[in-house]
Parts: structure tokens; C-alpha cells; sequence
């Protein structure tokens, strides 16, 4: 199975700030990484898929980066509404996987 | 706008089962893989189960092979996981999902909660 790692598992930052959170594959997966959002006793919303293709309605000061074995999720600047848990997925093969998450506070 | 709703989730006893339903008729359902994930109280995501469009092919996390049946009557437009011999550790809210073709799980229904325990 690949491993799929996100660092920092918490991040604390404030409106206005550039976050970067990080996710590895325990092997290469090329492009197929996906990015979600989910806030408590919410459904997870995907933002970002192949890595860095912004989801529709998803606001641009999200993007994605990276390739083969590591990615990255970048908030460009941080706004109150983006408060929330933020987890990795790849696709390249079954079974997929999730990474642990990062929390961002 | 895609709405998945998902049913079926509730107390059940360790060795029981349940099965859990998703539909949603705004959009070609057969056209779609679709997908259920799970998240244990507190954890992270975990995906469980995909079956294709037409329902031929089908697969699952290894703890779940031989216990949990996905299956799907295009007909309905709905999605189903059977649950059989349940452990304390599939407790868990259950999500339905549509599945883009590139593997990412592009739309979510609400989740429904499954509690194993005596």
C-alpha cells in the first residue's frame, strides 16, 4: 500500500498568512494527488486534483504543487473561513489513501 | 447540482449487519465509479469501497474484503454497502461519494453514522 505522510500534523497561523502543507508518497504516484478541506461535523470538500488543477468555485488563493513523491497545498493568504482540517489522497492505485491530516489553527 | 444522501447508519451489535444506502437522481448515474469512505470518531479518512458505473468492477480495502458488498442498481440511482459481520473498529461516519475517472473523490454526500457495540 502506499504511505501517504503530511507535515506539520498542526499548523497554528493567522488571517493573512502563507501556509504550506506538505504531503509524501511512499512511492512515486506522478500527478495523482488530490487535496481536501473539512471543517468538524462537516463533509470533506476536495479543493485541488492531479496535484494542481483548482476544483470549480474553489477561491485562488489555494494551489497545489508537485509531483511523483512530494506535493504541497499552499493558502497564499489565510482567511478566517479556512480554519479547518486538510488532508492528502492518491490515486494511483488501490487501495487509495489519505493522508493522517494537518489541522490548521 | 449533485446532492448524495446517504441512509441506513445506526447501532448495531459486534457480528451484526447493516447496510447503508446513497442516491441521487440529478445526474447520470450509471455514467459514474462511485465510492464510500469512512471516518472513525476523532481520525482521518478512510476509503473503503469503489465500484464502477455499470457495477463489473469493483474494489476494497483489505480489512473489509469478504465482510462488506458494494453494489449499486443504476435503475434507483442508488448506492449500496452491505455490512456483514461488523467489529467495534467500523464504527464509523460513512460517506457516499462520486468519483471522478482520475481516481479523486469530487462530490460527498453527508455522511451516516455506523456504531458497533454491545
Amino acid at each position: 500500500d502506499i504511505q501517504m505522510t503530511q507535515s506539520p500534523s498542526t499548523l497554528s497561523a493567522s488571517v493573512g498568512d502563507r501556509v504550506t502543507i506538505t504531503c509524501r508518497a511512499s512511492q512515486s504516484i506522478s500527478i495523482w494527488l488530490a487535496w481536501y478541506q473539512q471543517k468538524p461535523g462537516r463533509a470533506p470538500k476536495l479543493l485541488i486534483y492531479k496535484a494542481s488543477s483548482l476544483e470549480s468555485g474553489v477561491p485562488s488563493r489555494f494551489s497545489g504543487s508537485g509531483s511523483g513523491p512530494e506535493f504541497t497545498l499552499t493558502i497564499s493568504s489565510l482567511q478566517p473561513d479556512d480554519f479547518a482540517t486538510y488532508y492528502c489522497q492518491q490515486s494511483d492505485s488501490y487501495p487509495y489513501t489519505f493522508g493522517q491530516g494537518t489541522k490548521l489553527e | 447540482e449533485v446532492h448524495l444522501v446517504e441512509s441506513g447508519g445506526g447501532l448495531v451489535q459486534p457480528g451484526g449487519s447493516l447496510r447503508l444506502s446513497c442516491g441521487d437522481s440529478r445526474f447520470t448515474f450509471s455514467s459514474y465509479w462511485m465510492s464510500w469512505v469512512r471516518q472513525a470518531p476523532g481520525e482521518g479518512l478512510e476509503w473503503v469501497a469503489n465500484i464502477k458505473g455499470d457495477g463489473s468492477e469493483k474494489h476494497y480495502m483489505d480489512s473489509v474484503k469478504g465482510r462488506f458488498t458494494i453494489s449499486r442498481d443504476n435503475a434507483k440511482n442508488s448506492l449500496y454497502l452491505q455490512m456483514d459481520s461488523l467489529r467495534a473498529e467500523d464504527t464509523a461516519v460513512y460517506y457516499c461519494t462520486r468519483l471522478d475517472r482520475s481516481g479523486y473523490f469530487e462530490y460527498w454526500g453527508q455522511g451516516t453514522l455506523v456504531t458497533v457495540s454491545s
